[in-house]
């Protein structure tokens, strides 16, 4: 798996477009770009993928950059459920493990 | 559609007893499942791939005897605990990949297990 890295913590107002990035700068052609998130004592959650097309799904959008270095997750009217620690994954589209980092832990602020 | 279910939610058991945790992909086949664990605040951490009808893979550190997996069909596999004890205490969660669809479809994941081991 490509390594990917993300800001630790972010902040957003309800309401507001939360923008979360995400660098995979070593990415390799045949790996996605997956995200999930995990509540608080659950089960993470999909999200969203790409391959390097921009994608968007009810939940949120995806921006991969042209260079696929680098994406930004887009949850365009956040709420205080989106409250949550996001993981952007990079990882090739078969049967391979999903390896996770530490995520952004996103909080949304009434 | 995609759905993984996870059982039990949370369990708690003394010291020395054997925990048994159930994995099912509910409306698809899963060819592989895949066993993670979580200590709070802290990132999942991937024990060990669990193939239908062959062995599981285990990652490194992690003890196969201890950590025994089944994947007795296209829809189930175990995790089996054996002799639990306190340091054994963790979130415990499975996923599963659609065997049916097409590369690049995501891993689902279960809620995840709970277990306190007093």
């Amino acid at each position: 798996d490509a390594k990917t890295t993300q800001p630790p913590s972010m902040d957003c107002a309800e309401g507001r477009a939360a923008n979360l990035p995400c660098n995979h700068s070593t990415i390799s052609g045949n790996e996605y770009v997956y995200w999930y998130r995990q509540i608080h004592s659950q089960g993470p959650q999909y999200i969203i993928h790409g391959l390097k097309n921009n994608e968007t799904n009810e939940m949120a959008s995806l921006i991969i950059t042209e260079d696929r270095k680098s994406s930004t997750l887009i949850l365009p009217h956040a709420t205080l459920r989106d409250t949550a620690v996001y993981y952007c994954i990079a990882r090739g589209g078969g049967n391979e493990k999903l390896t996770f980092g530490t995520g952004t832990r996103l909080t949304i602020i009434p | 559609g995609a759905v993984v279910s996870q059982h039990p939610s949370w369990v708690i058991c003394k010291s020395g007893t054997s925990v048994k945790i159930e994995c099912r992909s509910l409306d698809f086949q899963a060819t592989t499942m895949f066993w993670y664990r979580q200590f709070p605040k802290q990132s999942l951490m991937l024990m060990a791939t669990s193939n239908e009808g062959s062995k599981a893979t285990y990652e490194q550190g992690v003890e196969k005897d201890k950590f025994l997996i089944n994947h007795a069909s296209l829809t189930l596999s175990t995790l089996t605990v054996t002799s639990a004890h306190p340091e054994d205490s963790s979130f415990y969660i499975c996923s599963a990949r659609d065997a049916g669809r097409q590369t690049g479809a995501p891993q689902h994941f279960g809620d995840g297990t709970r277990l306190s081991i007093l």
